[in-house]
């Protein structure tokens, strides 16, 4: 199995709808939870932290269930401007970093 | 207020052959990480620099080793390069104590013929 999976996608959405993107991690001792955005031929960046309380930025919302080991993030009001590869990524590290990244899924947004 | 660098943005190398590829962190970044992209995956941890030394590693043979200078750059050297050596190298920095929060450059795009 592998330590982070993601949806296959792609996900082709009309403007304003609202996708949801799901990932699973393997290792119970992960540390912390991010998602990055990656747009076509660039670097990915930090999107947000994910935190077991949850946590909300604007039309993001990230949410992390320890116990299922699952983390999920949610995009309301979708823009053509969201079209990326959202990468979820675990931290294994409690000193310094040891970053897993999922393969990413893939999102249009369609006029 | 410089972000992250690296050189070159492009590379072609024949297999066997050996590269060096090179980044410069964020300015007042101590601590520079390499990752792997290969297309349609997403980055794999390689190494992680921090005061002029390996500090953690991911799961890569020895062919792939690294350097930090006083100034915080960093190398990411390949012996022996394999066809499947090809990919996006990523560099990304951070600050000791705050690793969690890492931007990162722009990419070198390794073709291996």
């Amino acid at each position: 199995r592998k330590e982070v999976e993601q949806d296959p996608g792609p996900f082709n959405v009309p403007e304003g709808a609202t996708v949801a993107f799901n990932c699973t991690y393997s290792n119970s001792a992960s540390q912390s939870f991010f998602w990055y955005r990656q747009d076509c031929r660039k670097e990915p960046k930090l999107l947000m932290s994910v935190y077991s309380s949850g946590n909300e930025d604007g039309r993001f919302t990230a949410q992390l269930n320890r116990a299922s080991q699952y983390i999920s993030l949610l995009i309301r009001d979708s823009k053509l401007s969201d079209s990326a590869t959202y990468l979820c990524v675990v931290n294994l590290g409690n000193y310094g970093q040891n970053f897993v990244f999922g393969p990413g899924t893939r999102l249009s947004v369609l006029p | 207020d410089a972000g992250v660098t690296q050189s070159p943005t492009h590379l072609i190398k024949t297999r066997g052959q050996q590269v060096t590829l090179r980044c410069s962190p964020k300015s007042g970044h101590d601590t520079v990480s390499w990752y792997q992209q290969a297309l349609g995956q997403g980055p794999q941890f390689i190494f992680q620099y921090y005061e002029e030394e390996e500090r953690q590693r991911g799961n890569f043979p020895d062919r792939f080793s690294g350097h930090q200078f006083p100034n915080y750059s960093s190398e990411l050297n390949v012996n022996a390069l394999l066809l499947g050596d090809s990919a996006l190298y990523l560099c990304a920095s951070s600050l000791a104590g705050f690793q969690e929060t890492q931007y990162f450059g722009p990419g070198t795009r390794l073709l291996v013929l």
